[in-house]
């Protein structure tokens, strides 16, 4: 079946580490987007990327990157520069980014500090 | 700027009856798409139902249809026959057309609970 796998789902940061999310999507998806989710609040886009070798900031991309070497793939480092990590992350995908065509979203990671 | 709101945080509904959820958003934008997401405990974005700001008719799927009213700016999500799958977070989500960002712009959230 099609869709979008991230990994771990538990993630666990020390003080001053770099930790990098997976998101990969066998949709055939042009379009990749990472989300930050905290408790009581709706999604706040990280980065997104229309096409391979190409990404945008969101609304929040300080202390995050991201690399778009695949069209499949679309991993996100959370870097120490990030003074609050800890959150649910999703990725999602969709064919382009400007359609009807819906985001299809992963089951998500939860980051934490240690 | 681009902002949804879902005025209602939390809504309940007793199981087999009707609920209405809000969502209203602001933009000087008139073309556009219009989303209702849906999160259960398992925490996975499933879609709901999706509406195209130039077609008058409203979306239905099913047990779930919206009231949209572009005047207005409003675009509300009616759940009817409410089951007791249906209680997760809904979220409402903005997506304009016709400039290169393509950013989903998404409200806050209502949290649903079916009551048994």
């Amino acid at each position: 079946d099609g869709g979008i796998t991230q990994s771990p789902k538990y993630l666990f940061r020390k003080e001053g580490q770099n930790v990098t999310l997976s998101c990969e999507q066998n949709l055939n998806h042009d379009a990749m987007y990472w989300y930050r989710q905290d408790p009581g609040q709706g999604l706040r886009l990280i980065y997104y990327s229309q096409i391979v070798n190409d990404f945008q900031k969101g609304d929040i991309a300080e202390g995050y990157s991201v690399s778009r070497e695949k069209k499949e793939s679309f991993p996100l480092t959370v870097t120490s520069a990030q003074k609050n990590p800890t959150a649910f992350y999703l990725c999602a995908s969709s064919i382009d980014g400007g359609s009807l065509e819906p985001q299809h979203f992963g089951d998500g990671t939860r980051l934490s500090i240690l | 700027a681009q902002t949804v709101t879902q005025s209602q945080p939390e809504m309940s509904v007793q199981e087999a009856e009707t609920v209405t959820l809000s969502c209203t958003y602001d933009t000087s934008e008139s073309d556009y798409y219009l989303f209702w997401y849906k999160q259960p405990p398992s925490r996975q974005m499933i879609l709901v139902i999706r509406q195209e700001a130039y077609k008058q008719q409203n979306a239905t799927e099913n047990r779930f249809s919206v009231n949209f009213q572009k005047a207005a700016k409003s675009f509300s999500l009616k759940i009817s026959d409410s089951q007791l799958g249906d209680a997760a977070m809904y979220f409402c989500a903005y997506l304009p057309v016709g400039d290169s960002n393509y950013q989903l712009i998404w409200g806050a959230g209502t949290k649903l609970i079916i009551k048994p």
